[in-house]
């Protein structure tokens, strides 16, 4: 079964900084991954997702993760933080075989930018 | 464009109440899902659907009953309503089911049991 381990429950970086939010991923076939974001009292909604070829995705608002096989890894990065980045961020896996997957989600990393 | 709404966003029961938890999208999507949120827990599936008629069991069904007559509608029922059921209940849909593209997520039901 597949599963999914982030890496922090609260990560914190000054405005400007490097924001790298780290998942790692367990799945028996070829996955297919995705990095979600929650703003405070709103549901989630799609930052970028990975299904098959090129390992680096971008996404949207500056976010970008490279799918890392050899590693099991799908780590979500933005080169400069911005005070709009402050939500919670979950990585979600999928084994891709039709008819019977479904997402599996991390548990979450609560990212703060401080000014 | 709505997208996937749920009611009501707040909702207070007492021990052992019932009530239903309501979902529709305008996407005419065939998958549906339900997921609870728990603090630090992340979201786990309760049940989902494939299309009209046909619904099936996620990873925690346990205390809850899903029925799915139309394509919009994915309604949620709690029957008898216990503490470890306060959580915040999130409905999703997406338009593939074999190729997994993107679930659009509804605002979330707070549910607090007393």
């Amino acid at each position: 079964a597949q599963s999914v381990t982030q890496l922090g429950s609260h990560v914190s970086v000054s405005e400007g900084a490097l924001v790298l939010l780290r998942c790692n991923y367990s799945s028996s076939v070829p996955p297919y991954l995705f990095w979600y974001v929650q703003y405070p009292n709103q549901g989630l909604q799609l930052l970028l997702k990975y299904t098959t070829g090129a390992t680096l995705v971008k996404g949207i608002n500056g976010f970008e993760a490279e799918f890392k096989k050899s590693e099991t890894s799908f780590h979500l990065t933005k080169p400069s933080a911005h005070m709009s980045d402050a939500a919670e961020y979950f990585c979600a896996v999928s084994d891709g075989q039709g008819g019977s997957e479904k997402l599996v989600f991390g548990k979450g990393t609560k990212l703060t930018v401080n000014p | 464009n709505a997208g996937v709404t749920q009611t009501p966003k707040f909702r207070i029961l007492k021990i052992g109440q019932s009530m239903t938890l309501q979902c529709t999208q305008d996407m005419n999507h065939n998958y549906m899902y339900w997921y609870r949120q728990d603090p630090g827990m992340g979201l786990k599936l309760i049940y989902y659907s494939v299309g009209a008629g046909i619904t099936d069991k996620g990873e925690v069904p346990n205390g809850y009953n899903v029925s799915r007559s139309t394509t919009e509608d994915f309604p949620l029922r709690l029957e008898l309503a216990a503490p470890s059921q306060t959580s915040v209940y999130f409905c999703a849909s997406s338009p593939d089911w074999g190729r997994f593209t993107e679930a659009f997520f509804g605002q979330g039901t707070r549910l607090t049991v007393v």
